[in-house]
């Protein structure tokens, strides 16, 4: 089956710092790849959609400029967090659409 | 907006049977899954049903969907403890060339061995 991998699987960086974290569809191409936070026992929330060579479209209320997403390839999307805060802490879950949705494993992300 | 809701919590004896709710709003939704997450993990897609379908049948799983009452339900037969994750009910209309998904609140399952 379809494979999503994201990188790092954890992070833990200093209040102020800029995290990326990759996704990358392994053994297919896609031309849309989903961003989603997901908090401590909540649901999955979608942040943007990215497509391949396109602005990513942000749902409301997420920053744009505080999240931002490349989708420079047909396999891989990638989310920097900039200037992150301790509230920024959370799951990050990417997905890769090629007829449904592939997940990948998702990134911890810590800031301290 | 679309609002997908489920119970928090699910507890159940190895071998017997689990039933995990599901309710939804957007009645645009053609298609409902149901993903399971082992805790640190992302989701694995277990199932899914068309909104034209009333019933699909995946060996242990069976899917229930009451469109009138849109309302979703996750059996899983002889439950293992392996079986222990948390389950998200979810739907997506159709839209174009790909589909936003809406997640409910997940189920958390627990088996007691």
């Amino acid at each position: 089956g379809a494979v999503v991998s994201q990188h790092p699987s954890w992070v833990i960086c200093k209040s102020g710092t800029s995290v990326k974290i990759e996704c990358r569809s392994l053994d297919f191409q896609a031309t849309t790849m989903f961003w989603y936070r997901q908090f401590p026992k909540q649901s999955l929330m979608l942040m943007a959609t990215s497509n391949e060579g396109s602005k990513a479209t942000y749902e409301q209320g997420v920053e744009k400029d505080k999240f931002l997403i490349n989708h420079a390839s047909l396999t891989l999307s990638t989310l920097t967090v900039t200037s992150a805060h301790p509230e920024d802490s959370s799951f990050y879950i990417c997905s890769a659409y090629s007829n449904e949705q592939f997940f990948g494993p998702g990134t911890r992300l810590t800031v301290l | 907006g679309e609002d997908v809701e489920q119970s928090l919590f699910l507890s159940v004896r190895e071998g017997d049977s689990s039933v995990i709710n599901c309710t939804y709003t957007d009645s645009s939704s053609t298609y409902l899954y149901w993903y399971k997450q082992e805790p640190g993990a992302g989701l694995q897609l277990l199932t899914y049903i068309f909104s034209n379908m009333d019933m699909k049948q995946d060996q242990r799983l069976t899917v229930l969907l009451n469109k009138k009452d849109k309302h979703l339900s996750l059996r899983i037969a002889d439950t293992q403890t392996g079986d222990s994750a948390i389950y998200f009910c979810a739907e997506s209309p159709l839209s174009g060339g790909y589909q936003k998904v809406t997640f409910g609140t997940g189920t958390k399952l627990q088996v007691i061995p």
